[in-house]
């Protein structure tokens, strides 16, 4: 079981806007800045979509944004494309040199 | 451009050890701490370890702790797991990461750990 709760599935048509969740606790999600993304296409290490919330790492399309409130982040994609589908990852700072993850949400693009 | 190789990973019998190797270039290694973090087939991902740049803080999963040993050689630029009584549970990819704001910027290749008689 992991520690951030994501939901398994997610879809969309291309050109429409997804969203997904990522809910933590008062003493992760809601307790730091630090909340990440990440993108995983089969047989691939994950790439970093976002940091620190909100912040885009260099070469990240702007059609990935990621947003907090309370103990829950999102993520939305935005002008869905084919090459979006694939798993996607949260993680937060969990204290003590800490690293959650979230389960990951298979997004499909319809 | 950061790259992280990890190696060492193979098949390993139920109770067995393995120790694997992250070796780093294009950054400065003895200032950076390296994780590992692991991912089973078709699972999520799991933060194993860690180790402060110079060593003298590392962190451990519950799940691992008393188990694995996380050091590193920063003459070699390379960081070691030391993974002993191996479960079958633990068959995963083992990435060597670098954490940079919170989040991990640079992830290695991937070792596959099989665990399995």
């Amino acid at each position: 079981q992991s520690a951030l709760t994501q939901p398994p599935s997610a879809s969309g048509s291309p050109g429409q806007s997804v969203t997904i969740s990522c809910t933590g606790t008062d003493s992760d999600v809601d307790n730091y800045r630090y909340v990440s993304w990440y993108q995983q296409h089969p047989g691939k290490a994950p790439k970093l979509l976002i940091f620190e919330v909100f912040k885009r790492p260099s070469g990240v399309p702007d059609r990935f944004s990621g947003s907090k409130s309370g103990n829950t982040a999102s993520l939305t994609v935005s002008g869905l494309q084919a090459e979006d589908e694939a798993d996607y990852f949260c993680s937060s700072d969990g204290g003590n040199s800490n690293l959650l993850f979230g389960g990951g949400t298979k997004l499909t693009v319809l | 451009e950061v790259q992280l190789v990890e190696s060492g990973g193979g098949l390993v019998q139920p109770g067995g050890s393995l120790r694997l190797s992250c070796s780093g270039s294009g950054f400065i290694f003895s200032n950076s701490a390296i994780n590992w973090v692991r991912q089973a087939p078709g699972k999520g991902l799991e933060h194993v370890s860690g180790i402060s740049s110079n060593g003298d803080v590392t962190y451990y999963a519950d799940s691992v702790k008393g188990r694995f040993t996380i050091s590193r050689d920063n003459s070699k630029n390379t960081v070691y797991l030391q993974m002993n009584s191996l479960r079958p549970d633990e068959t995963a990819v083992y990435y060597c990461v670098k954490v940079v704001s919170g989040g991990v910027q640079h992830w290695g290749q991937g070792t596959l750990v099989t665990v399995s008689s």
